[in-house]
Parts: structure tokens; C-alpha cells; sequence
């Protein structure tokens, strides 16, 4: 089944210890992004990554890190974490940016620091 | 600036009635806009991608429709079932601008 899996879909932590939350697509997509959702903020993008060469900061970067070592693999790595990065975090994938393509969102991963 | 706005934020209407969810962006230089529904605390599934190119896209009692020159974007949902009760979406890529803009969602009551 063509899907974006995220994990975990439920963390709590401590303010300050070092997480990371995994995502990965089994669709061969280039396009991969960082999403945060809040109440009353909607839905913002983290970071963003066009191919394994290419990453980039999104509207909403600060306190976050993501790497793209593999085209499949986007993780989200979050080095000191503080109470204001407690949200919901999507990730998704797209065959590639731009005309006629959509996207495929992970099911999510709802983050607590505490 | 990309701003996407959805009306009305709320909407509650008994079941089998048919309605319609309105979506509205300022800047027309989109290459699509998809629609998304998200259950309650969970993830978002697509469920129609119209192309800056079409006016209609349709799958089975949804039907999006797409005005670029207006600005806007509607979701009708035919004969409404208390299972199509969530938020709905609506997401635009933009050109030059790497990311999806979301609107800012309407959740969707159906009564039974």
C-alpha cells in the first residue's frame, strides 16, 4: 500500500532531551515537508526538501532539524525541545513539486513536551 | 502572500441534505488545489486534486469545482451521511513557493 508512515504517533518528553520523529514513503516521491498543526493556527510547514540534494527552511523553522539521506527517509529531529513545539506534526510527500501532483500525508504524531 | 480562507468555519445539517463548503485564495497562480478531510486528531486524506487547468473533478458524492480567476473553490457533498462528519480542507501550491498554503478549514456536523 502506497503510504507516508510516521512514528511515533504519540511522544511525551521532558523540555531539553533530544527526539526525533521518523518518516518514510513508500512511493519513490521526491517532494517531502514538515508540517505543524495548532488550534487556531492551522497547519504551517517546518521545513521542506525538493530531492535528496536539495532542503529548505519553511515558515516555521526554528528548533527543528530535518536530514534527507535517502529519498524515502525525511526525519524530523527536534535537539532541544521546549514546550511551544507542542503540536501535531504531519509529514508528507509529493512526486514532485509543482503541475498536477498532489500529496500523501502521514497519519500524524502528536508531540508533548512537557 | 497566499491567503486561503474557507466559509463558513462551522456548518451542522441534517443527514441527506446536500451542501456545499466554500474555499477562497488571493493569489491565482496556483497549479492545483486539493481538497483533504481530517477526522479528529488525525491525519489528513485526500479527497479530490483539481488542476489549475479543470473546472470540475469528481468521485462518487463529492464533486470540486475550481474558479481560478475568482479566487475560489468548492467542495459539494451530495446526500450527506453522519459518516462524512469531520474538517475539511482545502490546499494550495503556489509557483515559486515551495510549500502547500491550507485554508483554514470547516468542520462538518452531519445530524441524524
Amino acid at each position: 500500500e502506497a503510504q507516508v508512515t510516521q512514528n511515533p504517533r504519540y511522544l511525551i518528553t521532558v523540555t531539553g532531551k533530544k527526539l526525533t520523529v521518523t518518516c518514510s514513503q513508500n512511493m519513490n516521491h521526491e517532494y517531502m515537508s514538515w508540517y505543524r498543526q495548532d488550534p487556531g493556527l492551522g497547519l504551517r510547514q517546518i521545513y521542506y526538501s525538493m530531492n535528496v540534494e536539495v532542503t529548505d527552511k519553511g515558515d516555521v523553522p526554528e528548533g527543528y532539524k530535518v536530514s534527507r539521506k535517502e529519498k524515502r527517509n525525511f526525519p524530523l529531529i527536534l535537539e532541544s525541545p521546549s514546550p511551544n513545539q507542542t503540536s501535531l506534526y504531519f509529514c508528507a510527500s509529493s512526486p514532485a513539486w509543482g503541475v498536477g501532483y498532489g500529496y500523501t500525508f502521514g497519519s500524524g504524531t502528536r508531540l508533548t513536551v512537557v | 502572500k497566499q491567503e486561503v480562507t474557507q466559509i463558513p468555519a462551522a456548518l451542522s445539517v441534517p443527514e441527506g441534505e446536500n451542501l456545499v463548503l466554500n474555499c477562497s485564495f488571493t493569489d491565482s497562480a496556483i497549479y492545483n488545489l486539493q481538497w483533504f478531510r481530517q477526522d479528529p486528531g488525525k491525519g489528513l486524506t485526500s479527497l479530490l486534486l483539481i488542476q489549475s487547468s479543470q473546472r470540475e473533478q469528481t468521485s462518487g458524492r463529492l464533486n470540486a469545482s475550481l474558479d481560478k480567476s475568482s479566487g475560489r473553490s468548492t467542495l459539494y457533498i451530495a446526500a450527506s451521511q453522519p459518516g462524512d462528519s469531520a474538517t475539511y480542507l482545502c490546499a494550495v501550491p503556489n509557483f515559486g513557493n515551495e510549500k502547500l498554503t491550507f485554508g483554514t478549514g470547516t468542520r462538518l456536523t452531519i445530524i441524524p
